[in-house]
């Protein structure tokens, strides 16, 4: 079973600024897919961004990228002149390939100080 | 035009009741979802459905009753709701997984928040 951890509670910075997002994951499977969720206080699930293990490069979004370091198995969320509307819980999540079970991390609190 | 829709987006009740919240998709998807996020924003998958068969069962307590009456509606149904209830809930829907449109990405409802008295 895979898990997923995110050692970072909260986070802060400031508008206009980058900030990374942590993120450990273990699987046993090689065909999987990694994900970074967004949730504001609206409470929707949002996408932010997607990676498939079997490609090296990493994904980008925008402002939005990845640190995928697949033997590390490490994920990290990094965001580019930060928003105030960036300010939202991050979950980073995991699922094998031909599973239904996305497993998610503990998440993120990120604020984004004026 | 709502993707994933959940009904009701609020719910307050009392210990012992009964109740329902409806989830329907209309992306054509074939797997749907059920996850229970805690206080502590914790997101744990409860039940996944293929074509109205149950897949997954994440040792849920029994008084949860997942219902697909077809591929586009997964409903739950909570008896005899108990204080630890209290939470968000999410339905999601995806492609079949392992099929051609899958990607592993889920897509989900607004959530729904049952708070028990």
């Amino acid at each position: 079973a895979q898990t997923v951890t995110q050692s970072q509670p909260e986070m802060s910075v400031q508008e206009a600024e980058t900030v990374t997002l942590s993120c450990t994951y273990d699987t046993s499977e090689s065909d999987y897919y990694l994900f970074w969720y967004k949730q504001p206080p609206s409470r929707q699930m949002i996408l932010v961004i997607r990676q498939e293990a079997y490609k090296q490069q990493n994904a980008t979004e925008n402002r939005f990228s990845v640190n995928f370091q697949k033997a590390a198995k490490s994920f990290s969320l990094k965001i580019s002149d930060s928003q105030l509307g960036d300010a939202a819980m991050y979950f980073c999540a995991c699922i094998q390939g031909g599973s239904e079970k996305l497993v998610f991390g503990k998440g993120t609190k990120l604020t984004v100080n004026p | 035009d709502t993707a994933v829709s959940q009904t009701p987006k609020y719910l307050v009740t009392q210990m012992g009741n009964d109740k329902s919240i409806k989830c329907e998709q209309n992306l054509g998807h074939d797997t749907m979802y059920w996850y229970k996020q805690d206080s502590k924003k914790f997101l744990k998958i409860m039940f996944s459905y293929n074509n109205k068969e149950l897949i997954i069962n994440e040792t849920v307590p029994n008084r949860f009753s997942p219902k697909s009456p077809d591929k586009a509606h997964l409903n739950l149904h909570i008896n005899s709701l108990e204080l630890g209830d209290s939470a968000v809930y999410f339905c999601a829907s995806s492609p079949l997984a392992g099929g051609p449109a899958n990607t592993g990405e889920l897509f989900f409802g607004e959530g729904s928040r049952l708070t028990v008295l």
